[in-house]
């Protein structure tokens, strides 16, 4: 089977740098993602891992650890619009079917100024 | 290009009443996939069609949901009868086989029974 823990919420200072945990469980890993997810909107493409170590991209970093079912989202120099959802998802081969997002439960940041 | 449309934007029925979501991916993108997003929850996969063939609807409640995508290109999921654990928003989302981008996703269906 397949599980995806990351924290519920998560608050943070305007400027600040704050790091979104995820650890899973998947049994035909075949990459992670984190999507950002505004209120009322769709989810939207942030980062992709699929081998260990660091992804960056811009104010945005991710990490992963296959050995250890672990990922995380470091968010730098915080805006207020980054006020939103971040979601991790695997990619499961489970079953054979390819391209397959598995998602966690969100992580819903709040910004402050 | 065209992002995945969906329609409508907002549906708010009766329970026991049927309701239907349409989708139309990004032309040429072989995979579509059908989420159910519980308010406070991450999407939930109900089903994935590659082409025109099911490959995964494990996790579809077929007693009451059914899905199609003939023709290969937009699909239909249906809701018949609803109920009041069906409220959520429905989001449909497309990829081209084997892309490492995930998906793009629409903008979503937010279904309310009443």
């Amino acid at each position: 089977g397949q599980n995806i823990d990351q924290p519920t919420e998560m608050t943070a200072t305007e400027g600040a740098i704050v790091q979104i945990n995820c650890t899973y469980q998947t049994s035909g890993f075949n990459g992670l993602f984190w999507y950002q997810q505004h209120a009322g909107e769709a989810p939207t493409f942030l980062s992709y891992n699929v081998l260990d170590g660091l992804e960056e991209k811009g104010r945005f970093s991710s990490f992963l650890s296959r050995s250890k079912g672990y990922s995380y989202l470091l968010l730098k120099e915080l805006q207020m619009k980054d006020s939103a959802s971040y979601l991790c998802a695997v990619r499961d081969r489970e079953g054979g079917a390819t391209n397959k997002l598995i998602f966690g439960t969100g992580t819903l940041l709040a910004v402050q100024p | 290009e065209a992002g995945v449309a969906q329609s409508p934007r907002y549906k708010i029925i009766e329970k026991r009443q049927s309701v239907a979501f349409w989708c139309n991916p990004i032309s040429g993108h072989a995979t579509l996939y059908w989420y159910q997003q519980i308010l406070g929850q991450g999407p939930k996969l109900l089903i994935q069609f590659q082409n025109n063939g099911v490959v995964d609807d494990s996790q579809l409640p077929k007693d009451r949901f059914s899905a199609e995508r003939l023709k290969g290109v937009d699909s239909t999921l249906k809701i018949q009868p609803a109920k009041l654990e069906d409220s959520a928003v429905y989001l449909c989302a497309s990829s081209l086989h084997g892309t490492v981008l995930g998906y793009t996703f629409g903008s979503g269906t937010r279904l309310t029974v009443v």
